[in-house]
């Protein structure tokens, strides 16, 4: 069974212009999840949708971040402006439902601003 | 204060040792909590939950004190592909649920 895929690996941008992430979680997933995650620190919670909706968004800074989720499987997270703080990995992880225990990881995008 | 504190290390321990984690929660709504693993440069991946009773899974033993809020990992017998990251992860309630990873604990497992 493929896990969580997310695209693209690797992204070097310059600051103010757009980026995005794209992530298909594992098949039959009710719930995604998009982490940041800086060196050294733990993955910290941007948004957690349930289907198609956005259940928690509470830590996405609304005003350059972005995300959707239309038909409730794979999802996009964007970035514009992007700023020089923004360097980090972006983790997509998803699972059966909310209230599942264990959530499944992709391999992160590692953003680089410059 | 941070809700979930990790010792960040690095634990640096011989094949063989035993080495144990702590980790705290600052939420007594706290309900679930769980151990994740996590190599350099990869991602997550679920070690093992942690419930009241406590639980063993070969080498790794887990525990959950409520009083004092805080669970703990112990790994027996060390090797050296233990060397990794811990993530300690607490989640918080049904209806508002919320996932919380400390920082991490890193540990270097040496010949």
């Amino acid at each position: 069974e493929a896990g969580v895929v997310q695209s693209p690996r690797y992204k070097i941008i310059e600051k103010k212009q757009p980026v995005a992430f794209w992530c298909n979680p594992i098949s039959g997933h009710n719930t995604l999840y998009w982490y940041l995650q800086n060196l050294g620190q733990g993955p910290e919670l941007l948004i957690r949708y349930e289907n198609e909706e956005a259940v928690d968004d509470s830590q996405l800074p609304k005003d350059r971040f972005s995300a959707e989720r239309l038909k409730g499987v794979d999802s996009t997270l964007k970035i514009q402006p992007a700023e020089l703080g923004d360097s980090a990995v972006y983790l997509c992880a998803s699972s059966p439902q909310s209230s599942y225990n264990e959530q499944f990881f992709g391999p992160g995008t590692r953003l680089t601003v410059l | 204060r941070k809700e979930v504190e990790q010792d960040p290390g690095p634990f640096n321990v011989p094949e063989g040792a035993t080495v144990a984690f702590n980790c705290t929660y600052s939420n007594s709504a706290s309900q679930s909590f769980f151990w994740y693993r996590q190599d350099c440069r990869k991602e997550p991946k679920l070690l093992m939950s942690v419930y009241s009773s406590g639980n063993e899974d070969g080498r790794f033993t887990a525990q959950l004190n409520r009083a004092s809020q805080y669970i703990s990992l112990l790994i027996r017998d060390s090797k050296l592909s233990d060397s990794a990251t811990y993530l300690c992860v607490v989640t918080l309630g049904t209806g508002g649920f919320k996932t919380i990873f400390g920082a991490g604990t890193r540990l270097f497992v040496k010949a």
